[in-house]
């Protein structure tokens, strides 16, 4: 059975103190893991995909990598507007369906 | 951009009445899914469907069935709403199974 863990389940950081989330997996042939984000209330919204080990992919303040038993989402500099919960998701084998972790609550504060 | 909406934000039921939650995308994607989302459970898929009249159970599908007719439309029905399907519900949709799923914003469902 696929597995998503994510860590730490919150964290509290104050503007422009960066840091790192943890997503670790257990699946049996990753085909992509997903990294979004969801305000409260809200519906997730896609943030990147990672197809292999070793890959890489940046936007505004937002760095993700992969190795092949977990990923990091690596926030930079974070400002308020970076308060959310993040998610990530594998894809494992043949099957379509994504596998989600229960997220990183994180509160950036002045 | 890729639209996926859900027809309601905020709903509430009885024990024991039928729930329709509808879903539409617009964007021609082949697979859908519904999710329900629990503090400390995280995202748990119920029924996905990867064509028209196609389904798939998740890994919760007890007290739930789906119906995909037309492309563009998947519906999640609870037979007999239960408290215990209070939830936020979250439809998704993927062009195929290597792309990224799009969310609608979500029905929060209270059953009472």
């Amino acid at each position: 059975e696929d597995q998503v863990t994510q860590s730490p389940e919150a964290l509290r950081l104050q503007e422009g103190e960066s840091s790192s989330l943890n997503c670790s997996y257990t699946v049996s042939g990753l085909r992509g893991l997903f990294w979004y984000r969801q305000d409260p209330g809200k519906g997730p919204e896609f943030l990147f995909t990672l197809y292999s080990a070793g890959e890489e992919k940046e936007k505004e303040r937002l760095k993700a990598t992969l190795t092949k038993k977990e990923s990091f989402l690596h926030i930079t500099a974070p400002k308020p507007e970076d308060s959310a919960t993040y998610l990530c998701a594998v894809q494992a084998g043949t099957a379509s369906k994504l596998t989600f972790g229960t997220g990183t609550r994180l509160q950036v504060t002045l | 951009d890729v639209k996926v909406t859900q027809s309601s934000r905020y709903l509430v039921k009885r024990t024991g009445e039928k729930v329709f939650l509808e879903c539409v995308q617009d964007m021609d994607h082949e697979n859908m899914f519904w999710y329900r989302q629990d503090p400390g459970l995280g995202l748990r898929l119920i029924y996905f469907s990867y064509d028209v009249k196609m389904k798939e159970k998740g890994d919760i599908p007890e007290g739930y069935s789906v119906s995909r007719e037309k492309k563009e439309r998947f519906s999640l029905i609870l037979e007999s709403a239960s408290t215990n399907q209070t939830s936020m519900y979250l439809c998704a949709s993927r062009a195929h199974s290597h792309a990224e799923a799009f969310f609608g914003q979500g029905t929060r469902l209270t059953v009472v």
